[in-house]
């Protein structure tokens, strides 16, 4: 699992509310990446981080924020949860922006009711 | 032809047999490609990876094979073993940004006893 630890694993909510996903590496990389993964679609990038503080959005952001205070911890938020959002969101990270391969947590089923 | 998102949705091979996985491509400036396993419940796992300027890449038990010519780039597993049962998906990149890295939605492969 390259050192990443996504929480929480699963996830149930109800519809408006927020949810804050958590994703922890130990690699110290300083590239981690928020991405969905829903029937019928490849995964799709979010947001994504290229160092403490800098983020940028990614194909699908509409609906998600994201904040990285410290290398090894990225958050994913959604600030108002709808039914679209349910999905299996996953984090990785990688040591450079190209080149080199992405490396996925386990990911976090979400729920949105 | 398929492209990166349009994958056969089912391999079976038997025990012992050599897999080989296809992945077509649409964009001749891609220049990194990966391919990822993905088992049930668990985040994708890189398994090798190759540059455009190569042809051939070889790992343990997998070959990976670039075709430039046609857009095309399959896995071969070699001695498939039941533990090799997941869904395999492919990846390419363009020119160094996270934001183009386009995943397949990959292909379902079962090892048959």
């Amino acid at each position: 699992d390259a050192g990443i630890t996504q929480s929480p694993r699963h996830k149930v909510t109800e519809t408006g509310t927020p949810v804050t996903l958590r994703c922890h590496q130990t690699e110290n990389h300083r590239y981690m990446y928020w991405y969905r993964q829903d029937p019928g679609h490849g995964l799709r990038l979010i947001h994504y981080s290229y160092g403490v503080k800098d983020t940028d959005k990614g194909e699908v952001s509409d609906g998600y924020s994201v904040s990285r205070s410290k290398t090894e911890d990225f958050l994913l938020t959604l600030e108002s949860a709808t039914s679209s959002q349910t999905s299996v969101y996953f984090c990785a990270i990688s040591e450079s922006i190209a080149g080199s391969p992405l490396h996925f947590g386990n990911g976090t089923r979400l729920t949105v009711t | 032809g398929e492209s990166v998102g349009l994958h056969l949705p089912t391999l079976s091979v038997q025990e012992g047999d050599n897999s080989i996985i296809n992945c077509a491509y649409s964009n001749s400036a891609s220049d990194y490609f990966i391919w990822y396993k993905q088992e049930s419940g668990k985040g994708p796992q890189f398994i090798i990876d190759i540059r455009s300027n190569m042809d051939k890449r070889q790992g343990q038990r997998v070959t990976v094979l670039l075709n430039k010519t046609v857009k095309h780039l399959s896995l071969q597993i070699a001695a498939t073993q039941p533990g090799d049962s997941a869904v395999y998906f492919c990846a390419e990149n363009i020119g160094g940004s996270a934001r183009q890295l386009t995943f397949g939605s990959g292909t379902q492969l079962t090892v048959l006893p």
